[in-house]
């Protein structure tokens, strides 16, 4: 099945630092989701990016569908921003997530 | 309306005991999904419901039982479970039932004694 590795796996950031994640994966892919999971549970949706570029506010992603892997910006980071960044891929809708980034940003 | 609600939020239940956890979406959405999160893992797929119907089982044990009575609604029956299926127990929905985005419910935090 495909392999998913994400980078780094612990993050400890200063509030207004910017990071950068990423997302290798083994196959070719026609469906990358980034999620972050607040410290509650909630899983919440990011990014659908299969390919491309999309920006949201202070977070942006970009995916090298060609070269596997994807790559998720959090610019100027607050302490909501903690939790786990998980990437999640696969063909179609049955998705393989990612061991998950945990990041944590300090007042 | 663009939630995913799930009851119960926190269960206790003993290895003799019957459950179900509930999971509504009224967005429309044609596929849905039951993913198991244990401690400091990431969600793993279970099963996937499309158009109503099964279309993915990941060779889930048979005392998870899944239902979809409508296209708003999936359930997950629970019976003889083992205290190894203590964790989260998440469900998403998707516009389609190709490459979409998915939408999580906050989740059913479950403990078998």
């Amino acid at each position: 099945g495909i392999q998913v590795e994400q980078s780094p796996p612990d993050l400890i950031l200063q509030e207004g630092a910017n990071s950068t994640l990423r997302c290798n994966f083994s196959d070719s892919v026609n469906n990358l989701q980034w999620f972050h999971q607040n410290p509650w549970g909630q899983l919440i949706n990011l990014f659908y990016i299969p390919s491309g570029t999309k920006q949201n506010g202070r977070l942006s992603a970009t995916t090298v569908a060609t070269e596997r892997y994807s790559l998720l910006y959090i610019s100027s980071s607050q302490t909501t921003d903690s939790g786990v960044y998980f990437c999640a891929v696969g063909p179609g809708n049955k998705l393989v997530f990612g061991a998950g980034t945990i990041l944590r940003v300090k007042s | 309306d663009t939630e995913v609600t799930q009851t119960p939020k926190h269960l206790v239940m003993g290895m003799t005991n019957k459950k179900s956890l509930k999971c509504e979406q009224h967005m429309g959405h044609r596929a849905m999904y039951w993913y198991k999160q244990k401690a400091k893992k990431p969600p793993e797929l279970m099963f996937v419901y499309s158009y109503e119907k099964l279309s993915i089982n990941e060779s889930v044990p048979s005392r998870f039982s899944p239902e979809c009575p409508n296209s708003s609604l999936l359930n997950l029956h629970l019976h003889a479970l083992q205290p190894e299926d203590s964790a989260l127990y998440l469900c998403a929905s998707s516009p389609g039932t190709g490459s979409e985005k998915l939408f999580f419910g906050s989740g059913t935090q479950l403990s078998v004694l």
